[in-house]
């Protein structure tokens, strides 16, 4: 069956520091990635999304992901991470008419 | 304009009531979705909608009802509520087809009590 993993429930960086977060797929051919992002208290934000071609994607808010075929990934990364980037940040999976949601990833970012 | 809206923000109510979500999107979107995220943030597709047809139904107890008026509503009605209702319900469009960004709503809190 088809799923996406986000090894991290949580994780903490300091501000200014870079931050990777882990997302892994499992389906036969590549799916099509998302990453979303979860503020408190508000509904879930495109960051960026890999259709086809460049393996390295620009999202808004500084971010970016690589996606990586061999290793069925498709982490995201900002280089200097900013207070305002605390949330929740969920990696997706679209294939067909489903969409298969990681677990997601909690960011805390301390001062 | 918001782009995907759902009412209420939040709803209180106590076990056995009957209870409806409202989602609006005014993007010309032919498909929506309703998701429910429980206490660990966890999203769970319930329905889905294209053109006011049914073409996602998770395993969802029969108590919840979804009802698409038109393409650019789909309402959530639920029956004899329960305690493990409690949950964030989203509401999200998209164009359809394969690897399309889908748009969220804020959210509809739903507290039983």
């Amino acid at each position: 069956a088809q799923s996406v993993t986000q090894p991290d429930i949580h994780i903490t960086v300091s501000e200014g520091a870079s931050l990777e977060l882990r997302c892994n797929y499992s389906y036969g051919a590549t799916p099509y990635l998302f990453w979303y992002v979860q503020s408190p208290g508000q509904g879930l934000q495109l960051l960026l999304k890999y259709f086809s071609g460049d393996t390295l994607v620009q999202g808004i808010k500084g971010f970016e992901a690589e996606f990586k075929r061999s290793q069925s990934s498709f982490n995201l990364r900002k280089p200097s991470v900013h207070w305002s980037d605390a949330a929740e940040y969920f990696c997706v999976a679209n294939t067909g008419n489903q969409f298969y949601f990681g677990t997601g990833t909690s960011l805390t970012v301390i001062p | 304009d918001t782009a995907v809206s759902q009412t209420p923000k939040y709803l209180v109510t106590q076990m056995g009531n009957d209870k409806s979500i409202k989602c609006e999107q005014n993007l010309g979107h032919d498909t929506m979705y309703w998701y429910k995220q429980d206490s660990k943030k966890f999203l769970k597709i319930m329905f889905s909608y294209n053109n006011k047809e049914l073409i996602i139904n998770e395993t969802v107890p029969n108590r919840f009802s979804p009802k698409s008026p038109d393409k650019a509503h789909l309402n959530l009605h639920i029956n004899s509520l329960e305690l493990g209702d409690s949950a964030v319900y989203f509401c999200a469009s998209s164009q359809g087809g394969l690897g399309v960004e889908q748009y969220f709503g804020p959210g509809t809190r739903l507290t039983v009590t």
